[in-house]
């Protein structure tokens, strides 16, 4: 089975400064799907990015960027100019491409590493 | 397009006590999960369904059971409810066959399960 590892149950950022979170996850096939969501206090899970393995370019979107070393199986999420509305749970998502036994469709998640933005 | 929605949002339990979680999706998505999160521990798989009529477990099936009789509904049922099932329970949906590109789960907002 995959896992997704989050090292970084909690970390801080100042306002406007840059914050990387990392992710590292396991699995035996070279076509995947990877996610970062975000968790608010109201609960509600948001897709902030997604990276198709078979994509060397690392995804963007706005102020959230990743570096996708597939080699390594590492995923981090970076947020430039972090501001206040960023403070949430995040979490690291792992998917299996269609098809490939299984188990295949499940999407697996780490356990989440909590980031406070400060003033 | 209300996209996933669960029912109820809130329920306290007795021990014991027997319910049912509705999950309905709009999407015509063909995979369906039902997750639980705990303080710490992420979100865990529970169940899923890959297609109408079809289900598995995850990691922790224990307790519960699924059936997806209707593509839009997936609904997770606890038959003797123990205060090791307090928790939060999402739901989420994937993977439909016209925007295969789009590959991201999209997540009801939750439900907070209190046994008692």
């Amino acid at each position: 089975a995959q896992t997704v590892t989050q090292s970084q149950p909690e970390m801080s950022v100042q306002e406007a400064e840059t914050v990387t979170l990392s992710c590292t996850y396991d699995t035996s096939e070279s076509d995947y799907y990877l996610f970062w969501y975000k968790q608010p206090p109201s609960r509600q899970m948001i897709l902030v990015i997604r990276q198709e393995a078979y994509k060397q370019q690392n995804a963007t979107e706005n102020r959230f960027s990743v570096n996708f070393q597939k080699a390594a199986k590492s995923f981090s999420l970076k947020i430039s100019d972090s501001q206040l509305g960023d403070a949430a749970m995040y979490f690291c998502a792992y998917r299996s491409p269609r098809g490939t036994g299984a188990g295949s469709y499940q999407l697996t998640f780490g356990k989440g590493t909590k980031l406070s933005v400060i003033p | 397009n209300a996209g996933v929605t669960q029912t109820p949002k809130f329920r306290v339990l007795k021990t014991g006590q027997s319910m049912t979680l509705l999950c309905a999706q709009d999407m015509n998505h063909e995979y369906m999960y039902w997750y639980r999160q705990d303080p710490g521990m992420g979100l865990r798989l529970i169940h899923y369904s890959v297609g109408e009529g079809t289900t598995a477990k995850g990691e922790v099936p224990d307790g519960y059971n699924v059936s997806r009789l209707k593509k839009q509904n997936f609904l997770l049922g606890l038959e003797s409810a123990a205060p090791s099932q307090t928790s939060v329970y999402f739901c989420a949906s994937s993977y439909s066959r016209r925007s295969h590109i789009r590959t991201e789960a999209f997540f009801g907002q939750g439900t907070r399960l209190t046994v008692v």
